[in-house]
């Protein structure tokens, strides 16, 4: 158990819908970063946040949006599925800003499928 | 912008045999860290480095800075079959980019 939770571990919906992915970061961890992660691909970074404050932006679709609380739990966002969107999303966490200076620890997933 | 090469993309290996697999980037980096990804799992951190020419081992596995902090290597001995999986390997440039650049991974198969 790595200390970063992820929930749902799988969710399946249709194109059109909306999700949203929860993550828990590693108690003491500041900063939440979320991958998106296709099938047989690499991890491509797509937002972080730390202590509650948007701190860098990668490739995140406008339809994506996250957000993280006063409790540092953070959740993304994915509103009008397409196909393409099926994907692990993996939310990972760090104690500092900078993310080279600090190494990140990852959940376990959410396997989205869209129909 | 910052792109970060990782090779092989496969690896067919008997049990036994070692394992090398590298990263090269297009620019200086300061931190290079090796991560592997079993199916079904997120990345789990294996080796940081954190110094040009640093060589630092995880049991079987051993990992090197490379002096032009362009390139770092992992190095796995003796594999056995829990070895399979996917290696990333990451870095963080020298510049203000915060970011952590990831390769597209190294996926290690074990030949029955």
């Amino acid at each position: 158990d790595s200390g970063v939770t992820q929930t749902p571990k799988h969710l399946i919906t249709a194109t059109g819908q909306r999700v949203t992915l929860r993550c828990s970061p590693r108690s003491g961890d500041l900063s939440v970063y979320w991958y998106q992660q296709s099938l047989d691909q690499g991890l491509q970074f797509l937002i972080q946040y730390y202590n509650g404050e948007e701190r860098a932006k990668g490739n995140i679709l406008e339809r994506f949006s996250a957000q993280q609380f006063p409790d540092l739990h953070s959740e993304l966002n994915l509103s009008s599925l397409e196909l393409g969107d099926s994907a692990l999303y993996f939310c990972a966490s760090s104690s500092r800003v900078v993310s080279g200076a600090n190494v990140l620890t990852f959940g376990a997933g959410s396997r989205l499928t869209v129909l | 912008g910052q792109q970060l090469n990782q090779s092989p993309q496969s690896m067919f290996i008997q049990e036994g045999e070692d394992v090398s697999m590298n990263c090269t980037s297009s620019s200086i980096f300061n931190t290079w860290l090796w991560y592997k990804q079993e199916p079904g799992e997120g990345p789990v951190l294996l080796i940081a480095l954190y110094k040009a020419g640093e060589l630092t081992s995880n049991g079987r596995l051993t990992a090197q800075f490379g002096i032009t902090r362009k390139d770092s290597f992992l190095n796995i001995s003796a594999s056995i079959p829990s070895d399979v999986g996917i290696y990333f390997c990451a870095g963080r440039a020298g510049d203000s980019n915060y970011q952590l650049i990831w390769g597209a991974g190294t996926k290690l198969i074990i030949k029955p």
